[in-house]
């Protein structure tokens, strides 16, 4: 089974504070993705990527930049968070594109 | 726009019964529709799936039904446990959407026992 984590677990930072989530995968696929998970919305696509150096821009990109560093590594970065940026983060990974994906165990952040 | 839309937003079962989850999407490109099962503190994980070509999936106590014309499907929990009180989202991609799913909000079953 693929194994995605996530770090740090939890996050509190201020209002225009920098914020670097990371995601690290393990089984070499292709695809990387970070989502964010909110009371009403459900998961919601930020950004993508189908490989090392790649990004695809998601659903709800605004404040929100990525990078795709290596195979098994992906960043999410928040260079000026906000309060609306407060939600919970998933990072997830799949071979191909419309493949499983595999989700890490989330990442909490809280904008104050 | 809410491409993927579920419903109920939660639902309360008891223990045995069979629950049934509704998703309806409006894109008619869609052709792959994966369900996805989140227990607190934890992230999805994939359930179970169905392709267009296909109007019923089974897999032990969850099974797909899909209604291609109706733009519709629901998955249906036979025989309900509290173990199965979870998340529920249903998704959705098709072959030239860029290699994403659109997820819905969920729905947030309850099983009594």
């Amino acid at each position: 089974e693929a194994a995605v984590t996530q770090s740090p677990r939890n996050k509190v930072t201020v209002t225009g504070g920098n914020v670097t989530l990371s995601c690290r995968q393990t089984n070499s696929h292709n695809y990387m993705y970070w989502y964010r998970q909110d009371t009403g919305h459900g998961l919601r696509l930020i950004h993508y990527s189908y490989g090392a150096g790649n990004l695809q821009i998601g659903d709800v990109p605004d404040g929100y930049k990525a990078t795709r560093t290596t195979q098994e590594d992906f960043f999410l970065l928040l260079e000026l968070a906000s309060p609306s940026q407060t939600s919970l983060y998933f990072c997830a990974s799949s071979d191909r594109g419309r493949d499983t994906q595999y989700f890490g165990p989330g990442t909490r952040l809280l904008v104050l | 726009q809410q491409q993927v839309r579920q419903s109920p937003q939660s639902l309360t079962v008891w223990e045995g019964e069979t629950a049934i989850l509704n998703c309806s999407y409006e894109n008619s490109a869609f052709d792959y529709f994966p369900w996805y099962q989140q227990f607190p503190g934890e992230g999805p994980a994939l359930l179970i799936a169905i392709r267009s070509v296909s109007d019923k999936k089974e897999d032990g106590g969850f099974t797909i039904f899909f209604n291609k014309r109706e733009k519709n499907l629901s998955l249906h929990i036979k025989d309900s446990q509290p173990g199965d009180s979870a998340t529920y989202f249903c998704a959705a991609s098709h072959d030239s959407g860029y290699n994403k799913l659109t997820f819905g909000k969920g729905t947030v079953l309850l099983v009594s026992p």
